[in-house]
């Protein structure tokens, strides 16, 4: 079945540093890659959208700037969490989609906490 | 904009009993998906059952099933013969251009 390799699984950071998370399609091609956020005990919040090749669509509220999302190819997508503060603590999943196999194949997240 | 709401945050069902969790969504859009996903301690998210909305015949995979009340915008889920595995937080999505999640409904089974 169609699988998404999320890496790092958990990472502690400094305070403003920035954090690369990778999620990588392994056997199929993503053309959509959706990131979320997820806080203990509260439901995914979608924050971007992107598409291989395009920029990230943001969602209402998520600065850009702050998370930088990289969709540069059909199995590769980055969220890059700059100058990281201890509110951007969180959890963080992607979520990938196939134009061609339809549905959705999540990531197994990556625990962000930043001191 | 589309919205889904889950009314109940926990749930408990004895082991072996069925138990319904609770879904409400809003959308304009004629054509869309929805979905219950579980979401056990590792925090994987696993896709349980999914509805197209131009089907009226309801969903079911195994101990599994939803009733889906287009008119009503619901969209609930009945667990039948719990099992402790069953344990977990479950989320109902709705899927238009984009997935959107309800609060979730943490569910305990007892034995």
């Amino acid at each position: 079945g169609a699988v998404v390799s999320q890496h790092p699984s958990w990472v502690i950071c400094k305070s403003g540093t920035s954090v690369k998370i990778e999620c990588r399609s392994l056997d199929f091609q993503a053309t959509t890659m959706f990131w979320y956020r997820q806080f203990p005990k509260q439901s995914l919040m979608l924050m971007a959208t992107s598409n291989e090749g395009s920029k990230a669509t943001y969602e209402q509220g998520v600065e850009k700037d702050k998370f930088l999302i990289n969709h540069a190819s059909l199995t590769l997508s980055t969220l890059t969490v700059t100058s990281a503060h201890p509110e951007d603590s969180s959890f963080y999943i992607c979520s990938a989609r196939s134009s061609l196999l339809g549905g959705y194949t999540f990531g197994s997240g990556t625990r962000l906490t930043v001191v | 904009a589309q919205t889904v709401t889950q009314s109940q945050p926990e749930m408990s069902v004895q082991e072996a009993e069925t138990v319904t969790l609770s879904c409400t969504y809003d959308t304009s859009e004629s054509d869309y998906y929805l979905f219950w996903y579980k979401q056990p301690p590792s925090r994987q998210m696993i896709l349980v059952i999914r509805q197209e909305a131009y089907k009226q015949q309801n969903a079911t995979e195994n101990r599994f099933s939803v009733n889906f009340q287009k008119a009503a915008k619901s969209f609930s889920l009945k667990i039948s013969d719990s099992q402790l595995g069953d344990a977990a937080m479950y989320f109902c999505a709705l899927r238009t251009d984009k997935l959107v999640f309800g609060a979730g409904t943490i569910l305990r089974v007892k034995s």
